[in-house]
């Protein structure tokens, strides 16, 4: 069973700031949060991971709290094409198996 | 292309036969892995490879599942007697080799209907 949990759905304005927060509060110390999206008829792709500091790419930051319990995946300026299912994982580095739950579908309005 | 193929994208079945789905992954990936998802949920784990051995198969629903990768390249996922239950999108996905699921990359997945 997935160890995170995130809201089952989230509309955003285009052009502005999504936001979205995951809780996993039983992380341990060896644990990173992953972060996958998948649009709608396409296999899931990989955004971002973070162990304890924030972390940023060219698709968005991840920020996770100091007691490691829960994080915020910000995609900074929304458009129409991040309409997704976003994942949250919380994984052992070295394990090999992403267990994916059932994400928070991002709405992106026009 | 450059990314992780799989054939066919679509597949229909009839109840009881016998399906192969195949993977190519990305040239020089060495790990290899195959979920499955059904509607409304999240991906899967199926089996993991390394090279040409499977690593981790603890996700195989059942006897009926099987999946080879003979030459640590192209994978195919095979089910035998197929049961309408099959029925799921499988992914497959590849990485560049025992990095612990980071930045695996997957495929546009084969959507297997058993009637």
């Amino acid at each position: 069973d997935a160890k995170t949990t995130q809201p089952t759905s989230m509309d955003c304005a285009e052009g502005r700031a999504a936001n979205l927060p995951c809780n996993h509060s039983t992380i341990s110390g060896n644990e990173y949060v992953y972060w996958y999206r998948q649009i709608h008829s396409q296999g899931p792709q990989y955004i971002i991971h973070g162990l304890k500091n924030n972390e940023t790419n060219e698709m968005a930051s991840l920020i996770i709290t100091e007691d490691r319990k829960s994080s915020t995946l910000i995609l900074p300026h929304a458009t129409l094409r991040d309409t997704a299912v976003y994942y949250c994982i919380e994984d052992s580095f070295g394990n090999e198996k992403l267990t994916f739950g059932t994400g928070t579908r991002l709405t992106i309005i026009p | 292309g450059a990314g992780v193929s799989q054939t066919p994208s679509n597949k229909v079945t009839e109840k009881g036969k016998y399906v192969e789905l195949r993977c190519d992954p990305i040239s020089g990936h060495t790990a290899l892995y195959w979920y499955r998802q059904s509607l409304g949920q999240g991906p899967e784990f199926l089996i993991y490879f390394q090279g040409t051995g499977a690593a981790d198969d603890s996700g195989l629903p059942n006897d009926r599942f099987f999946a080879v990768r003979p030459e640590g390249s192209v994978s195919t996922l095979k089910i035998q007697r197929t049961e309408r239950g099959d029925s799921a999108m499988y992914l497959c996905a590849s990485s560049p080799g025992g990095t612990g699921g980071v930045e695996a990359f997957f495929g546009q997945g084969t959507r297997l209907t058993v009637v």
